[in-house]
């Protein structure tokens, strides 16, 4: 069965300090590890998909990493209005368009 | 582009009552997904479809929820009878299932409360 486990469950950060979220997966066939950000009272909103170990994304002040076994979400210089909670999800299995998501990371950027 | 449309945005029964939930994919996304999220357990798939035929519904917890998408952009997630224990937020998302792997894009959700 596909697992996913995010640190910390919360994380409160002073506008401007840079810090990272981790999501540890166990998985068999990784076919894609997808980053959301959930605003309270919306739907995930979707921010970035991986494929394989040592790919990375960015935007903004968003950067996604990717090894083996677990994914970083890096936040650089975060503003208040990055404040939201951080879904990471994966889909695996060939064919298969599941996707098993972790319970999320809610931050908060203190100005 | 209208997004994923969920409706009604929030719905509140007693228990024993028939509930149903309805969505609208984004145009041309040709698979469907069902989910609920809850404080305890998070976001939990329930269904989907792909080209309006269910593909996996081991999420579904059990006889009292159905799920049908009679067209391509129209779906309903029906509970029969509602329990309190039901009481979650119900996403609707769509996927366009390119070759590959397909980002899904979420709704707004609908807040069901059961008394």
């Amino acid at each position: 069965e596909d697992q996913v486990t995010q640190s910390p469950e919360a994380l409160r950060l002073q506008e401007g300090e840079s810090s990272s979220l981790n999501c540890s997966y166990t998985v068999s066939g990784l076919r894609g590890l997808f980053w959301y950000r959930q605003d309270p009272g919306k739907g995930p909103e979707f921010l970035f998909t991986l494929y394989s170990a040592g790919e990375e994304k960015e935007k903004e002040r968003l950067k996604a990493t990717l090894t083996k076994k677990e994914s970083f979400l890096h936040i650089t210089a975060p503003k208040p209005e990055d404040s939201a909670t951080y879904l990471c999800a994966v889909q695996a299995g060939f064919g298969n368009e599941k996707l098993t998501f972790g319970t999320g990371t809610r931050l908060t950027i203190i100005p | 582009d209208a997004g994923v449309i969920q409706s009604p945005r929030h719905e509140v029964t007693e228990m024993g009552q028939e509930v149903t939930l309805r969505c609208k994919p984004i145009s041309g996304h040709n698979s469907l997904f069902w989910y609920r999220q809850t404080m305890m357990r998070g976001l939990e798939l329930l269904i989907y479809f792909n080209n309006n035929v269910p593909i996996d519904d081991s999420g579904m917890p059990e006889d009292r929820f159905s799920a049908k998408m009679p067209n391509a952009s129209f779906s309903t997630l029906k509970i029969q009878p509602s329990e309190p224990r039901d009481s979650a937020v119900y996403f609707c998302a769509s996927s366009p299932r390119l070759a590959g792997v397909n980002e899904q894009f979420f709704g707004p959700g609908t807040r069901l409360t059961v008394l």
